[in-house]
């Protein structure tokens, strides 16, 4: 049982690439997210799938996409990576949408875009 | 905009002591509640989840909320080096409001046990 596994692990980028995040969760949960965490800014939600099917819009979603491929796995994609950019990504899981659900993280996804 | 606030420390406790780590939040709707555990370059990790006004224990955690305060705690018995870490605060929106289903994070305290 591997939980939320996320690859690359690294990753730089120069300015204008594109890149998808790849993101998997073992668990059987209906619920997904993705996160960027840097400093001073805390952990800031940038997409999430409440259901397979659907996603939606969180606090930073400029400049991303997301795909939620079937129940397991959701992609984050750069279309045109930026320098602000640069961050760690987490992916994130929950049995469920809505109040008290816990969320699981992965191992995260380092980016640097030069 | 939904604030949670913790104070950033660093905290620093000698090994044993009982290390107090404090969060305030800003909707007074929330319901739910995490603390996650960061170590230095890795992912938050869950540790305890609180959702009624009181203590809840589990091992050397106890998380303790006051809805009313709008304050949720988290304390670490007999802390050890090992607990150094920064300590996640995370809430949950309301049911009906924007938020909800949705977590909001604090910056995060940082907890250091000297031995």
């Amino acid at each position: 049982n591997a939980g939320v596994t996320q690859t690359p692990k690294f990753q730089v980028l120069k300015t204008g690439q594109s890149m998808t995040l790849q993101c998997a969760q073992d668990m059987n949960h209906n619920s997904m997210y993705w996160y960027r965490q840097d400093p001073g800014m805390g952990l800031r939600l940038i997409y999430y799938s409440a259901s397979e099917g659907t996603t939606d819009k969180g606090e930073v979603p400029n400049g991303y996409n997301v795909s939620r491929l079937n129940k397991r796995e959701f992609s984050l994609r750069l279309e045109s990576a930026a320098p602000s950019q640069t961050s760690v990504y987490f992916c994130a899981s929950s049995e469920d949408w809505g109040q008290g659900y816990e969320q699981y993280f992965g191992p995260g996804t380092r980016l640097t875009v030069t | 905009q939904k604030e949670v606030e913790q104070n950033s420390g660093p905290l620093s406790v000698p090994e044993g002591a009982i290390a107090s780590l404090n969060c305030t939040y800003s909707d007074r709707v929330s319901q739910s509640f995490f603390w996650y555990r960061q170590y230095s370059g890795k992912s938050p990790e869950l540790i305890m989840s609180i959702y009624s006004n009181g203590d809840k224990e589990d091992g050397r955690f106890t998380a303790q909320l006051n809805k009313a305060s709008q304050y949720v705690s988290l304390l670490i018995r007999d802390s050890q080096p090992s607990d150094s870490a920064t300590y996640l605060c995370a809430v949950n929106g309301d049911a009906g409001g924007t938020s909800y289903g949705k977590l909001t994070f604090g910056q995060g305290t940082i907890l250091t046990v000297h031995p």
